[in-house]
């Protein structure tokens, strides 16, 4: 089975500091992707890799930044986490092109207070 | 762009009810269709897919068509258990929107024994 693992399951952090979210996918897919949920919004796409040291952003890529050193990790960036931060965060990965099946990590609760 | 607008919630459904929820989509290609579903306290998992036109995806009990004439592609149960309670996702994915996925924003369903 795909595993993709979220370092954090539950973050609270102060205003303004940098807040590091991790994720590892042990499949050795090519792309991967992070959300943000939030209620009423569904998933929105945050930045996404399609091979290592690649990215691209997503549809809210403000205030976020992201690092793919190696292929099966994928970190998320607060630079200086604020209030509107607080969210659910979604990792996910997927093999090859567009319109394969996501595997989705368990999520990290983010809290900014 | 692409774009996929399903039915709010939440719904909330005796034991053995019959089950629909709406989705419908707007594409420029020709997309790849999805159902996703996030139980409590977790991601989201792929629940069915179809690929193209007439297609019929299917698990668990769980059914959609994909209906190109009405841009559609609903999800149906026969007969809902408790266990089935959960947030469901409609997804697209198409060539021409990259690595992208787009997602409706989830519909909530409680199922009451």
């Amino acid at each position: 089975d795909v595993k993709v693992t979220q370092s954090s399951r539950y973050l609270v952090k102060r205003t303004g500091e940098k807040v590091f979210l991790e994720c590892v996918q042990d499949m050795d897919h090519e792309n991967m992707f992070w959300y943000r949920q939030d209620p009423g919004l569904g998933l929105r796409l945050i930045y996404f890799s399609y091979d290592v040291k690649m990215k691209e952003k997503g549809d809210i890529p403000e205030g976020y930044s992201v690092s793919r050193e190696k292929k099966e990790r994928f970190s998320l960036i607060l630079e200086s986490a604020s209030t509107n931060q607080t969210s659910m965060y979604l990792c996910a990965s997927s093999f090859g092109e567009p319109g394969n099946t996501i595997y989705f990590g368990e999520g990290s609760w983010l809290t900014v207070v | 762009g692409n774009s996929v607008t399903q039915m709010e919630g939440p719904v909330t459904l005796s034991e053995e009810a019959f089950l629909t929820i709406n989705c419908t989509y707007t594409a420029t290609g020709y997309p790849s269709l999805f159902w996703y579903v996030q139980y409590p306290g977790e991601g989201l998992q792929l629940l069915l897919k179809a690929t193209k036109a007439d297609d019929k995806g299917s698990n668990k009990g769980f059914e959609a068509t994909y209906r190109k004439e009405t841009t559609s592609f609903h999800l149906e149960k026969g007969s809902v258990q408790v266990s089935d309670s959960a947030v469901y996702f409609c997804a697209l994915s198409d060539r021409g929107g990259g690595f992208k996925t787009i997602f409706g924003a989830g519909t909530r369903l409680f199922v009451k024994a």
